[in-house]
This record gives C-alpha cells, sequence and structure tokens, in this order.
C-alpha cells in the first residue's frame, strides 16, 4: 500500500482554469504538507496541516488553497492558473509536526499550464 | 529564519568511488538533519538522519556526519553504484523544516 499517495500524476490544463490535486495517506500521521519543486529542484513549502492549524506560506498566492476533510487527506485547490504554476506539487506528511521527524513524500504532480 | 546551503549542485563520479555532499547551516538551535533522495519521476525518499546529540552516523554503505560547532554537516556514500544516480537533498529542523538546494549526483558506469 502506498504510504502517502497523490492524484494525478500528471494534469494538464489552460491558464485561467481550476484544478485540485487529492493527497491521501495511511500512515496516521497528525500533519501534511504541500510542497512545489520547480526546474531547478528548489523545494519550497507551500502548506502545513494539523487539523488544528494551518501555517501559510506567506509567499503563495492566495489563489491556492488547501482543503482538508480529515486527518488522512490533504488537498491542493488552484484557482486561476497561470504559467508559473506550472511545477511538480508534492504532498507529504509527517508524525507531530515539523521538526520532530521525517517527512513521507508523495509521488509528486507534475502540472503543466499551457 | 534558518538559511540551509548545500554543496555541489552536481557530482559526477566513478563507480566505486566515494561521494561527499556538505550542507552548513545557521541556526544552533537546529536539532535534527535528514537527508533525502530523490530518483526521477518519484518524491524524496529519506535515507538516513542524524539528531544533534550524534556526531556521525552509519547505514551500510551511506554515512553521515554532524560538526555542530561549525554548523555543517556531510553525506557520505562509499563503493557508489549507478543506482545511487539521483538528486540528494539535506533538510535542517528546529520547529520547521528548511531543505538545501539539492545536489544531482551521477555515478558512472
Amino acid at each position: 500500500d502506498t504510504a502517502v499517495s497523490q492524484t494525478p500524476k500528471y494534469l494538464v490544463t489552460q491558464m485561467g482554469n481550476d484544478k485540485s490535486i487529492k493527497c491521501e495517506q495511511n500512515l496516521g500521521h497528525d500533519t501534511m504538507y504541500w510542497y512545489k519543486q520547480d526546474s531547478k529542484k528548489f523545494l519550497k513549502i507551500m502548506f502545513s496541516y494539523n487539523n488544528k492549524e494551518l501555517i501559510i506560506n506567506e509567499t503563495v498566492p492566495n489563489r491556492f488553497s488547501p482543503k482538508s476533510p480529515d486527518k488522512a487527506h490533504l488537498n491542493l485547490h488552484i484557482n486561476s492558473l497561470e504559467l508559473g504554476d506550472s511545477a511538480v506539487y508534492f504532498c507529504a506528511s509527517s508524525p507531530f509536526g515539523q521538526g520532530v521527524y521525517g517527512y513521507t513524500f508523495g509521488s509528486g504532480t507534475r502540472l503543466t499550464v499551457v | 529564519g534558518e538559511n540551509v546551503e548545500q554543496h555541489p549542485s552536481t557530482l559526477s563520479v566513478q563507480e566505486g568511488d566515494s561521494a561527499v555532499i556538505k550542507c552548513t547551516y545557521s541556526d544552533s538551535a537546529s536539532n535534527y538533519f535528514p537527508w533525502y533522495k530523490q530518483e526521477l519521476g518519484k518524491g524524496p525518499q529519506l535515507i538516513i538522519d542524524i539528531r544533534s546529540n550524534v556526531g556521525e552516523k552509519k547505514d551500510q554503505r551511506i554515512a553521515v556526519t554532524l560538526n555542530k560547532t561549525a554548523k555543517h554537516f556531510s553525506l557520505h556514500i562509499t563503493e557508489t553504484q549507478p543506482e545511487d544516480s539521483a538528486v540528494y537533498f539535506c533538510a535542517v529542523s528546529t520547529n520547521q523544516f528548511y531543505f538545501g538546494t539539492g545536489t544531482s549526483l551521477t555515478v558512472i558506469p
């Protein structure tokens, strides 16, 4: 069983569209994250969420919004997609919150905006 | 916030040789230092980690060393194999994670 699963793996869409990426973890972890990886492979945190607290990286445009229906899921919704949103998006999870244990990452969603 | 620098950005070694990747950090309160391996088309995977009360940790061909005084830690891969080719990321943690900029390692058969 995949520990952190993301869908879809590939997403191609036109500018201006709204799209969602889904993430589920079956590890029983308390905290989930979304990361953006650009073409230079830099990993940039977007959100962390532990069903009590949402921490938003202040550089993330408000077109991006995380949605968590329950502890095991953290979906990423993106409004009005722009060319610069093209990247690989990774979901991750960890027990007890950041800074305590390592993350488990999903396999990524490659978003291409045309 | 924390400033994590990772070097080199690219590294090519002959199969069987050793590879060393180094990271430096700025916050002396940092207490957890994991390393991740990202293969093509996959997410980063934790391969080894070390905590601030330990100077060295080894797992088969992989080792990590930590120098808290100098605020740097290194990943050592011995007897490299083609399957070690990947992008490697260090990370530093206080109450949140800070990732290094990545090292693309190529092992030449």
